[in-house]
């Protein structure tokens, strides 16, 4: 157990639909990121937050919203999804706001399927 | 704009050789590297990481090697095991976003199958 919690593990739903995506950042860790993995893919940075405030955007879609809430738990909105939105979601959690020398702790994934 | 990439997306071993994976970077500006494993249906776990100011860092069975010169690193499993089988991902901080963030890029990945 990484302590970077997600919910839920998997997730099938429709084209056109909303889903939320959450994410429990590892106790002390301010820092919450969101990454997309599609088959064949890499890691592609989507969205950071620290400490409550969007930190950084990556390749994240319009479509696609997020927010890190005071007990610094996020959420990541999918909306009007389209089948190529299906992959996984990993959030990760670091301690600090900036690069520096840390690394990331991530969670086990959503794997989102768009039927 | 720049990338971190893999030169091999597979590679196969056999059960107590040596691995080698490498990872070619084009940001220069780049000091901090982490190599990523992520197993069948769950996410990256941490490897071993480098800064910039070295060349080398040795971990439990694995080591990572950091050419600057060429902008490669390197990622060498001793006595390759079963429980090695995943995908590995080279992440470099890129210092793209020190400013504004803490983004880190990471490649494509290789996967790694060791035969028993």
């Amino acid at each position: 157990d990484s302590g970077v919690t997600q919910t839920p593990k998997h997730l099938i739903t429709a084209t056109g639909q909303r889903v939320t995506l959450r994410c429990s950042p590892r106790s002390g860790d301010l820092s919450v990121y969101w990454y997309q993995q599609s088959l064949d893919q890499g890691l592609q940075f989507l969205i950071q937050y620290y400490n409550g405030e969007e930190r950084a955007k990556g390749n994240i879609l319009e479509r696609f919203s997020a927010q890190q809430f005071p007990d610094l738990h996020s959420e990541l909105n999918l909306s009007s999804l389209e089948l190529g939105d299906s992959a996984l979601y990993f959030c990760a959690s670091s301690v600090s706001s900036s690069t520096g020398w840390y690394g990331y702790t991530f969670g086990s994934g959503t794997r989102l399927t768009v039927v | 704009g720049e990338s971190v990439g893999l030169h091999l997306p597979t590679l196969s071993v056999q059960e107590g050789d040596n691995s080698i994976i490498n990872c070619a970077y084009s940001n220069s500006a780049s000091d901090y590297f982490i190599w990523y494993k992520q197993e069948s249906g769950k996410g990256p776990q941490f490897i071993i990481d480098i800064r910039s100011n070295m060349d080398k860092r040795q971990g439990q069975r694995v080591t990572v090697l950091l050419n600057k010169t060429v902008k490669h690193l390197s990622l060498q499993i001793a006595a390759t095991q079963p429980g090695d089988s995943a995908v590995y991902f080279c992440a470099e901080n890129g210092l793209y976003g020190r400013d504004t963030g803490n983004q880190f890029y990471f490649g494509t990945g290789t996967s790694l199958t060791v035969i028993p």
